[in-house]
């Protein structure tokens, strides 16, 4: 059965780095794109990055762009998101979720069928 | 960036009602619009998506319609396990935005 999995959250003051990690299995990991999404307390979902099936596209919110950077190594069917710069905005549970898609018209549907537990990232001074 | 909203943000309904959500996107987004459902403490779960494709394993009683910038999520007749809060996202371009989401609690 598919399992994504997170890890790396923790509480850290502003300023400083995070590495989240996301082990995957169950599916063929090469073949899918992973995203990252997080929600702070209370609030509604944030689309924070996505790194494509091969790692050769990455896209990423505007609110984490040129602080966060995603990669993956399909070899260990990881992906990780390196977190630098963070501010106290950054709170948030960090849920990774594994693409899929159906065929449209005009392209891929794409959708998020698996998703991690999530991973709790606090900053705070 | 595509921007969507949600009407209502939060209902109260009886089990048995029929419920709508509606979603709309700041552009035209063909059918590239999924419903997710997230229960308090938990990941969300996709139930619909491309816009009116029922996920494996979801209830027939979820429903989805619309195109271009209008879209539904219809549950035809509301069960206790339905109560969360339920997300559309677009997936035409990125960033992948989220609504605001639709709180749905039972009477």
């Amino acid at each position: 059965q598919v399992q994504v999995v997170e890890s790396g959250g923790g509480v850290v003051q502003p300023g400083t780095s995070l590495r989240l990690s996301c082990e995957s299995s169950g599916f063929t990991f090469s073949s899918y794109g992973i995203h990252w999404v997080r929600q702070a307390p209370g609030k509604g979902l944030e689309w924070v990055a996505l790194i494509a099936h091969d790692g050769s596209d990455k896209y990423y919110a505007d609110s984490v762009k040129g602080r966060f950077t995603i990669s993956r190594d399909n070899s260990k069917n990881t992906v990780s998101l390196q977190m630098n710069s963070l501010r106290t905005e950054d709170t948030a549970v960090y849920y990774c979720a594994k693409e899929e898609f159906d065929s449209g018209d005009y392209g891929r549907h794409y959708f998020f069928d698996y998703w991690g537990q999530g991973t709790l990232v606090a900053v705070s001074s | 960036d595509i921007q969507m909203t949600q009407s209502p943000s939060s209902l109260s309904a009886s089990v048995g009602d029929r419920v709508t959500i509606t979603c709309r996107a700041s552009q035209s987004i063909s059918t590239y619009l999924n419903w997710y459902l997230q229960k308090p403490g938990k990941a969300p779960k996709v139930v619909i998506h491309a816009a009116s494709t029922l996920q494996s394993g979801v209830p027939s009683r979820f429903s989805g319609s619309g195109a271009r910038r209008d879209f539904t999520l219809t549950i035809s007749s509301l069960q206790p396990e339905d109560a969360g809060t339920y997300y559309c996202q677009q997936s035409y371009s990125t960033p992948f935005t989220f609504g605001p989401g639709t709180k749905v609690n039972l009477k």
